[in-house]
């Protein structure tokens, strides 16, 4: 049972552009999402977070935002850059705690 | 800061044959968990630690997967006997506490192989 879904495996946007990465769940009792994003060979990083009491969550090039009537989250980086080419993780909690459930990921490709 | 390390990096075992992963937490971090990540999917939890003492191991397989974490500190999961499906990077993970998930810090992972 997926509780956390990134039905997109990969996602080519030009430098300059926006990416926008999707995540969907289904169980209602998450209330707090996270992205990661990992590197070859490294572990997953924390990037940004949003807590259900939200809809919108920004830093710096990233923002997340959260449709909770359509369980539903997205992660948008403008403008997008080389570096930011990796696989990234949506992950959700229940109570902010660190039990987190991880979706299958999307690789971004930046293309220069 | 040193990250959190692990050991072996890489690991190639034929099945039936048992194998063990390291992990040595951020300093002063009492929260340890190891999670499995097979190609192609998320990170899976397998185990979480609070300092030396279990807090949830519902998805190891206790079968076949044990860990510990000695003096609170350092862990290693063990995998005996191993099986095909057991292929997957090993992720070890820490933090302060058992809320607050921005500030869980993961391993580079042992990526395992068993043929």
């Amino acid at each position: 049972d997926q509780q956390v879904k990134q039905n997109s495996p990969s996602l080519s946007v030009q430098e300059g552009r926006i990416s926008i990465l999707n995540c969907d769940y289904t169980n209602s009792m998450f209330d707090y999402f996270l992205w990661y994003k990992k590197y070859p060979a490294e572990g997953p990083t924390f990037l940004i977070s949003i807590s259900s009491i939200k809809d919108k969550n920004e830093d710096g090039r990233f923002t997340v935002f959260l449709n909770k009537s359509a369980k539903h989250l997205s992660l948008h980086i403008v403008p997008s850059q080389p570096g930011d080419s990796a696989v990234y993780f949506c992950a959700a909690s229940v109570g902010g705690n660190e039990k987190l459930t991880f979706g299958t990921g999307t690789r971004l490709t930046i293309i220069p | 800061e040193a990250g959190v390390a692990q050991s072996p990096r890489y690991k190639i075992i034929e099945k039936r044959q048992s194998v063990a992963f390291w992990c040595n937490p951020i300093s002063g971090h009492a929260t340890l968990y190891w999670y499995q990540q097979i190609l192609g999917q998320g990170p899976k939890l397998l185990i979480q630690f609070q300092n030396n003492g279990v807090v949830d191991d519902s998805q190891l397989p206790k079968d076949r997967f044990s860990a510990e974490r000695l003096k609170g500190v350092d862990s290693t999961l063990k995998i005996q006997p191993a099986k095909l499906e057991d292929s997957a990077v090993y992720l070890c993970a820490s933090s302060r506490g058992p809320t607050g998930a921005e500030k869980l810090f993961f391993g580079s992972g042992t990526q395992l192989s068993v043929l």
